[in-house]
């Protein structure tokens, strides 16, 4: 079955950066396309990014673009999610999820994301 | 930017048919998807490009999408589905990528 193990949450200044990681199993990774979402507390979902199966093509919301930087390595199952110049609203739970029909399909459990000085 | 609007709230009796709108311009040549996210928990897909439902989701969650309205629609709802409901689709390019508000069901 597939899991999403996500890493690398935690507590960050503003304007500092964070790097998370997500680790697949359970379906081929370098076959899927994969996205970030993430929640601030209490609020709704939030599309971050999307990373085609090969990494050749991305995109972004526009709360994040030029900021966020969504990678992945297909040897080693794990998608990246890149957050630079971080601010107040980006505190959040970050999900990642595997594409399926175009849709974040199976999600993870998500890692907390608070910046705060 | 491009927005999807859901309605803030909405409740049923049990047994009663829940029925959860999204509205966006671009639904008439886009696909809409529903997810359910209950308290603490990741979201779930429950029905993707417009009417089709994933393995495992049970019958009575059912989609429809006509004009700029998209619908989920569950039939004889339980108070298992209590839960905060999102749309999720594009704009007409495809670049833009959003979630709508959210829509919280209520079953009692």
């Amino acid at each position: 079955q597939v899991q999403l193990v996500e890493s690398g949450g935690g507590v960050v200044q503003p304007g500092r950066s964070l790097r998370l990681s997500c680790a697949a199993s359970g379906f081929t990774f370098s076959s899927y396309g994969m996205h970030w979402v993430r929640q601030a507390p209490g609020k709704g979902l939030e599309w971050v990014a999307v990373i085609s199966y090969d990494g050749s093509n991305r995109n972004y919301g526009d709360s994040v673009k030029g900021r966020f930087t969504i990678s992945r390595d297909n040897s080693k199952n794990t998608l990246y999610l890149q957050m630079n110049s971080l601010r107040v609203e980006d505190t959040a739970v970050y999900y990642c999820a595997k594409d399926t029909n175009d849709s974040p399909g199976d999600w993870g459990q998500g890692t907390l994301v608070t910046v705060s000085s | 930017s491009y927005e999807l609007t859901q309605p803030p709230s909405v409740s049923v009796s049990p047994g009663q048919t829940a029925r959860i709108t999204c509205s966006g311009d671009a639904l008439p040549k886009k696909y809409a998807y529903w997810y359910q996210q209950k308290s603490g928990q990741a979201p779930v897909l429950v029905i993707y490009e417009d009417s089709k439902r994933p393995s495992g989701i049970p019958e009575r969650f059912s989609g429809s999408s006509s004009g700029t309205m998209a619908t989920l629609t569950i039939s004889g709802a339980q108070v298992e589905d209590e839960a905060d409901y999102y749309c999720y689709s594009t704009d007409s390019s495809g670049n833009h990528v959003v979630f709508g508000g959210g829509t919280k069901l209520t079953v009692l």
